[in-house]
């Protein structure tokens, strides 16, 4: 079975600081992980995805993420927040067959200006 | 190029009454994929559908229930409503497995039911 854990319900940084999204997933075979953004009153939007290639993988809007197996983590990071970061973002793990995703409970990413 | 289009975007039923949500998918994508997103949670799987067929199941009554069409759109049905259905239900797309691979998951806005 798959599961994801969003350490963090909320996070609040400045404007220009680093940001640190925490995941942790558990699967019993190789994971495809995932990366989406949420803005108010809207759908997701995908960040970035691992699928076993690099390890450190670059999404959009300056993020990226590294996997790291022997943590089983997926942590999201950009090296200078903006206002416009502020959102909802949810980690989710797919795995080879059947692509039936599962996703965290979410981290609400507050930016101070 | 048409993203994950969904309709309605936002609906009022009352408990007992029945509702259809639509999705098309986003051009080129075969498979359908229907998540619930309650208030502060993350979304929650309730089927898949390729090739017209259910695929995959997670863990939601029978009341919840869905079609695919040739044109690979989509229907999610949800009878005798409760309000613990209130709920964003989000669509997503993507294509069929090949080979090793998984498929990226592209989401439509949702639709906002409330059940009063």
């Amino acid at each position: 079975a798959q599961s994801v854990t969003q350490l963090g319900s909320h996070v609040s940084v400045s404007e220009g600081a680093l940001v640190l999204l925490r995941c942790n997933y558990s699967s019993s075979v190789p994971p495809y992980l995932f990366w989406y953004v949420q803005y108010p009153n809207q759908g997701l939007q995908l960040l970035l995805k691992y699928t076993s290639a690099a390890t450190l993988v670059k999404g959009i809007n300056g993020f990226e993420a590294e996997f790291k197996k022997s943590e089983t983590s997926f942590h999201l990071t950009k090296p200078s927040a903006h206002m416009s970061d502020a959102a909802e973002y949810f980690c989710a793990v797919s795995v080879k067959t059947g692509n039936q995703f599962y996703f965290g409970t979410g981290t609400s990413l507050t930016v101070i200006p | 190029d048409a993203g994950v289009t969904q309709s309605p975007t936002h609906l009022i039923k009352t408990r007992g009454q029945q509702v259809t949500l639509r999705c098309s998918p986003k051009s080129g994508h075969d498979t359908v994929s229907w998540y619930q997103q309650a208030l502060g949670q993350g979304p929650q799987f309730i089927f898949q559908y390729y090739e017209e067929e259910e695929r995959q199941r997670g863990n939601f009554p029978d009341r919840f229930s869905g079609h695919q069409f040739p044109n690979y759109s989509s229907e999610l049905n949800v009878n005798a409503l409760l309000l613990g259905d209130s709920a964003l239900y989000l669509c997503a797309s993507s294509l069929a497995q090949r080979l090793a691979e998984t498929d990226t998951q592209y989401f439509g806005p949702g639709t906002r039911l409330t059940v009063l």
